[in-house]
């Protein structure tokens, strides 16, 4: 079956702008987190969704960033006034009951 | 909450040697502990996992060993190829098999033939 996607790949934007990031997990699987990674760095956590429990923001950095998610389908990250340290791959995984998550190929973020 | 150290940060051996990459964690709660590989340009991929019930594990030429007292974990890969080059990453889960992972900076692994 399908593995996640997610989309852009790639998206090139001014300082200032607003950016929304989809994601589009394993079909079943209840639970779907978001992760930056910078470059040349480990992945930070910024948000993760289980069901229709709230979900944990405990990793967003700033009130720029905002995550939806209806049911346990598609999520998208949206970044408000873009900054040049927003500059980032975005990576998106999700998981049913097991411990695996499952990544998508990540949507690359530039800030000019 | 949990701090995961990676070491190396790079890693550089010839193609038929071993490649070991070490991590330690902090919060004695992590009880599951996967190692991810990422190609360029891809998300990441499980390669392995351990449970804090096992103190190694081994798939072919990746084996993974625990020490639940040292807090440290650690990847094996034997018989290198070029093919493994590519970055490493360890991670721990604390408590819920559903929680967010904890990752390490990443070894970025290349094999020379």
């Amino acid at each position: 079956g399908a593995g996640v996607s997610q989309s852009p790949s790639n998206k090139v934007t001014e300082k200032g702008k607003d950016v929304e990031l989809r994601c589009d997990p394993i079909s079943g699987h209840t639970a779907l987190y978001w992760y930056r990674q910078r470059l040349g760095q480990g992945l930070e956590f910024l948000i993760y969704f289980q069901g229709n429990s709230a979900p944990d923001k405990s990793g967003l950095p700033s009130d720029r960033f905002s995550a939806e998610r209806t049911g346990e389908s598609v999520s998208t990250l949206t970044i408000q006034r873009t900054q040049q340290e927003d500059s980032a791959v975005y990576l998106c995984a999700s998981t049913d009951r097991g411990n695996e998550q499952f990544f998508g190929p990540g949507t690359r973020l530039t800030v000019l | 909450g949990e701090n995961v150290e990676q070491h190396p940060s790079t890693l550089s051996v010839q193609e038929g040697d071993s490649a070991v990459i070490k991590c330690t964690y902090s919060d004695s709660a992590s009880n599951y502990f996967p190692w991810y590989k990422q190609e360029l340009g891809k998300g990441p991929q499980l390669i392995i996992d351990i449970r804090s019930n096992v103190g190694e594990k081994k798939d072919q030429r990746i084996a993974v060993t625990l020490n639940k007292t040292a807090k440290h974990f650690s990847l094996h890969i034997t018989e290198t190829q070029p093919e493994d080059s590519a970055v490493y990453f360890c991670a721990a889960i604390r408590g819920s098999t559903l929680g967010r992972l904890y990752f390490g900076r990443g070894t970025q692994l290349t094999v020379w033939p």
